[in-house]
């Protein structure tokens, strides 16, 4: 089974903060995305990458940062964290087309208080 | 760019009913894929059916089957026999064939009663 993994299932940061979200997957998949998830909006992509050290914006990218330093990690980055980023975060990865299903982690629900 | 639409916010049916879940996206692609994700309370998303659209057959995978009318597009999801289990919020998602980025819509809470 593939298994995407982010390192915090729940997180709570001040403001100003850099934060950093862990997303880790074991398949040797190519790309791999960061997604937030709010009530209303469903899954708007941040960021994706489909190589190591290459990677794309998404839809809304301001005020978040990536890295993908080895191919089974992929790092979200807020570099100075604001409670408009309290949200759900979800990492996704998935071989290239045609097997082009998303595996999913956990979550995770970051608060910036 | 690629948008999916989901209109229905918020749905309920009765246990051993039926249901339809709508979707339409927008694309100029001619290759693409289709899905539908269901996202329990555990918050782990899971595939439930994938559509190809260069495929005319629509997809069905035991209670579930989509309805891909790709002229209008248009890709339904359709629960028979419906059970507690399925209470979760539903996700449409596109992706192209030639680019790597998946779409999802804003998703539809599906609340099956006992």
């Amino acid at each position: 089974d593939v298994k995407v993994t982010q390192s915090s299932r729940y997180l709570v940061k001040r403001t100003g903060e850099k934060v950093f979200l862990e997303c880790v997957q074991d398949m040797d998949h190519e790309n791999m995305f960061w997604y937030r998830q709010d009530p209303g909006l469903g899954l708007r992509l941040i960021y994706f990458s489909y190589d190591v050290k290459m990677k794309e914006k998404g839809d809304i990218p301001e005020g978040y940062s990536v890295s993908r330093e080895k191919k089974e990690r992929f790092s979200l980055i807020l570099e100075s964290a604001s409670t408009n980023q309290t949200s759900m975060y979800l990492c996704a990865s998935t071989l290239g087309a045609p097997k082009a299903e998303a595996f999913f982690g956990q979550g995770t629900r970051l608060t910036v208080v | 760019a690629q948008t999916v639409t989901q209109s229905q916010p918020e749905m309920s049916v009765q246990e051993a009913e039926t249901v339809t879940l709508s979707c339409t996206y927008d694309t100029s692609e001619s290759n693409y894929y289709l899905f539908w994700y269901k996202q329990p309370p555990s918050r782990q998303m899971i595939l439930v059916i994938r559509q190809e659209a260069y495929k005319q057959q629509n997809a069905t995978e035991n209670r579930f089957s989509v309805n891909f009318q790709k002229a209008a597009k248009s890709f339904s999801l359709k629960i028979s026999d419906s059970q507690l289990g399925d209470t979760a919020m539903y996700f449409c998602a596109f992706i192209s064939y030639n680019f790597n980025k998946f779409y999802f819509g804003s998703g539809t809470k599906l609340n099956v009663k006992p």
